[in-house]
């Protein structure tokens, strides 16, 4: 059966520190894959979009990696701040649409 | 000011009754969708609309209706055969299907 996981569903980093975040999944051929970073109560917003053929993507601080051999997005912020402290979500291609996974809660501690 | 809004913020309703969320978009988007989020749980696709008067299911229709009358307004009606409508409510809009999604606010509707 078709499946999209994310690592662990809460994870806590010290400010300063590099976090990472992954996104697997089972059964699709994503074409492509986004991240989007959703604040409680709040619609996601769009972070990052990488395609099949793109091996790493760059937005300042923020690093997405896409490896269709693994099945698996990485999701990188470096220097981490208490600002991006929010619940992470990745969306793969799938058809006509995006099929998001279950979303990472990050906490970035002072 | 471009961007989608939805209304209300929340909504409460008793079971047994229909109810319509607003979803209204000046982005000159072509696609827009509906997503449910319950606790813990990604977003899950309720209906998507490519274009004015075309509108298809997406994985969890059951229960709910939408119209596309005007490229601005998507409305998502939540029926009574929907069996457990309580939940956060998303719209989103994107240039075409498969374009970065542009989320609204969100309604979070409870239904007792």
């Amino acid at each position: 059966s078709q499946k999209i996981e994310q690592n662990s569903e809460a994870l806590n980093i010290q400010e300063g520190k590099t976090a990472t975040l992954t996104c697997n999944y089972t059964n699709y051929s994503p074409a492509y894959l986004q991240w989007y970073r959703q604040d409680p109560g709040r619609g996601p917003v769009f972070l990052l979009l990488i395609r099949e053929n793109e091996k790493e993507k760059r937005k300042e601080r923020l690093k997405v990696t896409f490896d269709t051999t693994l099945k698996q997005s990485l999701f990188h912020i470096t220097a981490s701040q208490p600002a991006d402290s929010a619940t992470y979500l990745c969306a793969l291609a799938a058809g006509q649409n995006f099929v998001f996974g279950p979303g990472t809660r990050l906490s970035v501690l002072p | 000011d471009g961007g989608i809004t939805q209304s209300p913020k929340y909504l409460f309703r008793k079971e047994g009754q229909n109810v319509t969320l607003s979803c209204e978009q000046n982005l000159n988007h072509d696609a827009m969708y509906w997503y449910r989020q319950d606790p813990g749980q990604g977003l899950r696709l309720i209906y998507y609309s490519q274009i004015v008067n075309d509108f298809q299911k997406g994985d969890i229709a059951e229960g709910y209706s939408v119209s596309r009358e005007k490229k601005e307004s998507f409305p998502l009606t939540v029926t009574s055969a929907q069996k457990n409508p309580t939940a956060f409510y998303l719209c989103a809009s994107s240039m075409m299907t498969g374009d970065e999604q542009y989320f609204g606010p969100g309604t979070r509707l409870t239904v007792t």
